[in-house]
């Protein structure tokens, strides 16, 4: 069945690191791919996505490319903020079904 | 547009007790689906309402219902409390055709 692994956490940075987040997937159709985060006693907002293959979802500073030759849709920022400090989850839609992965604590430090 | 609503947002049971809990989606949306998170067993899929019927449903007992009315809004109910069900309930929209989920802010259950 489709499911989705992300990179296992926490992980600490220093403000103005570069930030990278691991997530694969496995999955039987075309799915779309999400990262969601999830500041601390708030719900998940959707961060970015990417509906096909080779698409690039980008926002605040987030990127993260549709990689269909890896199965992979890793989340990168160039300069993290005391700000970015949430939990980060990769999800995938298949066929009506989402599927989301484990989460990943970021702590940035000044 | 006015955002995903759930009420209430924090509740404190009694085990042996059962409890509903709302969801108004955002305007236009059909699609409901909860999710129960908890640190342990991190987010799991409960189940999703579709046009006021239940359209998927996750792996757990009988004892998780929900129901979905002719405005969309979504109500899950929990009977027979146990102190495991203490978790963050989360309830997220869509509209349909579209595939990312919009979420509300959670309502907070704890169970004693």
């Amino acid at each position: 069945g489709d499911s989705v692994t992300q990179m296992e956490g926490p992980v600490t940075l220093s403000e103005e690191a570069f930030l990278t987040i691991n997530c694969t997937y496995t999955a039987t159709g075309y799915p779309s791919l999400f990262w969601y985060v999830q500041y601390p006693g708030e719900g998940l907002q959707l961060l970015l996505k990417a509906t096909k293959a080779d698409d690039k979802g980008s926002n605040k500073g987030f990127e993260a490319t549709y990689r269909k030759e890896t199965t992979s849709f890793h989340l990168e920022k160039g300069s993290v903020q005391v700000s970015d400090s949430a939990v980060y989850f990769c999800a995938l839609s298949d066929r009506n079904q989402f599927y989301f992965g484990t989460g990943t604590s970021l702590t940035v430090i000044p | 547009k006015a955002g995903v609503t759930q009420t209430p947002r924090y509740l404190i049971k009694t085990r042996g007790q059962q409890v509903t809990l709302s969801c108004s989606p955002i305007s236009g949306h059909r699609s409901v689906s909860w999710y129960q998170q908890t640190p342990g067993q991190g987010l799991q899929f409960l189940f999703e309402y579709f046009s006021e019927t239940q359209r998927n449903k996750g792996n757990f007992p009988g004892r998780f219902s929900g129901r979905q009315f002719s405005n969309s809004r979504s109500e899950m109910n929990v009977s027979t409390l146990e102190l495991g069900d203490s978790a963050l309930y989360l309830c997220a929209s869509r509209n349909e055709g579209v595939h990312e989920q919009y979420f509300g802010p959670g309502t907070r259950l704890t169970v004693t």
